[in-house]
Order: C-alpha cells, then structure tokens, then sequence
C-alpha cells in the first residue's frame, strides 16, 4: 500500500514568512509523529498524536510551531515568523500504535528559510 | 537532545566486507529501532529488537542489544555499493511507546 507522503517536498521561504507543511499517515495508523532533522545529524521529535489527540508536544522549539491533525488522519506542521534556525528537513512518521512498533517515515519537506 | 551516539560517525569499506555499527544510550528502553536514510530521503525502517531480546536477523543484517551495557550493533554482511547511506538507531526511551530518540548516526560508504 502507499507510504507515508509529505508536501512540498521543498519550501522556500522568507524570514517572517508563515509555512505550512502537510503529512498524510498510511492508512489506518494510529499515531503519528512529526520530527525535525538538521544538516548531517539525526531526526529530533518535534511532536506526537494518538488520532486527533496531540499528546505530546513537548519538542516543538518555540511557541511559533503548531501542529494539528483534526480528523485523525492527515496532519500539517505550521510555523509561524520563520526564522534561518527553522532552516531543516522535516520528517513525519506514522506506526500502528507508538513508538513500541515500526514507524514509517516520509520523505520529508525541506525548508529553506532565507 | 539526542539520546545515544553510534559509533564509528563515519566509514568507508570495499564492497563485500563487513561493517559494524555500534550504539550506545543512556536511559531504559522498550525497544531499539536501526533506520537506513539514503542522501536526500526518508528514513526507512531495517529492524526492531525488543529489550528482552539479545540477537535478530533480518536477511545480510544482525543486531545485537546488550541492555547492561546499554548498547547495541548493527553488523551488515557482504556489503554492497547500495548499502552506502546513514544508519541511526533509535530508541523509546522506556516511555509511553511514543516518540523515538536517535542517534547522530553512522555515515557508510561501500566502494565499490
């Protein structure tokens, strides 16, 4: 069945710019995550939600960073007044039930905030 | 924060040899994940191995989990040109089954 897709693949945006990222979970999966991955090290969670439930949001940086998935399914990562820091490869990730299973991770969106 | 560091950060071997990664952590887990990520792409997922499990395989690869050392090791067997990419392993930390925590990774390159 289809992965784990995220869009744009890419975004450029200006300092102070708003963006918004989406993430469409495989089918059926319960939780989904939402991590961020600097140039040349690993992924670090961002935040987490069981359904629609955000239950853990305690990575997300600044108070500039939002998530939602209101149905349960399909979720967006909003970032408000981009900043250059902001600049990094966002990775969403869905598993059947936490993180005690695989997660399945997309492609990522690139953000590039000049 | 991260939570472990894999060892070596880099390696370079000719294709049909061996490469061993290794990972240490520092909190109790559920379970340690090893993901794959090409240059540019997403993670993707290699093998799982629970806390009360020592050794599991899964075709050319071997993980071993040693929870008194808080370590483990990813060994790829008869490696080829295609196994060139960044290992990470990740970790639940023992909580809830929620987030994973991960490694900076180890950065293979297979020559071929």
């Amino acid at each position: 069945g289809a992965g784990v897709s995220q869009s744009p693949r890419y975004k450029v945006a200006k300092r102070g710019q708003d963006v918004a990222l989406r993430c469409d979970p495989i089918s059926g999966h319960v939780s989904l995550f939402w991590y961020q991955q600097a140039l040349g090290q690993g992924p670090e969670f961002l935040t987490y939600f069981q359904n629609e439930a955000q239950l853990d949001k305690s990575g997300l940086p600044s108070d500039r960073f939002f998530a939602e998935r209101p149905e349960g399914s399909v979720s967006t990562l909003k970032i408000q007044r981009t900043q250059q820091e902001d600049s990094a490869v966002y990775l969403c990730a869905s598993s059947r039930q936490g993180g005690r299973y695989e997660q399945y991770f997309g492609p990522g969106t690139r953000l590039t905030v000049t | 924060s991260q939570q472990g560091e894999e060892d070596p950060q880099a390696l370079s071997i000719q294709e049909g040899e061996n490469a061993t990664m290794n990972c240490s952590y520092k909190t109790s887990i559920n379970n340690l994940q090893w993901y794959r990520q090409n240059s540019g792409r997403g993670l993707v997922h290699l093998i799982l191995i629970r806390s009360n499990e020592r050794e599991k395989h899964s075709g050319r690869l071997r993980v071993t989990l040693d929870t008194s050392k808080k370590s483990s090791s990813l060994l790829i067997t008869a490696s080829r040109a295609a196994d060139t990419a960044s290992y990470f392993c990740a970790t639940d930390e023992g909580n809830a089954g929620n987030m994973l925590t991960f490694g900076g990774g180890t950065r293979l390159m297979v020559k071929p």
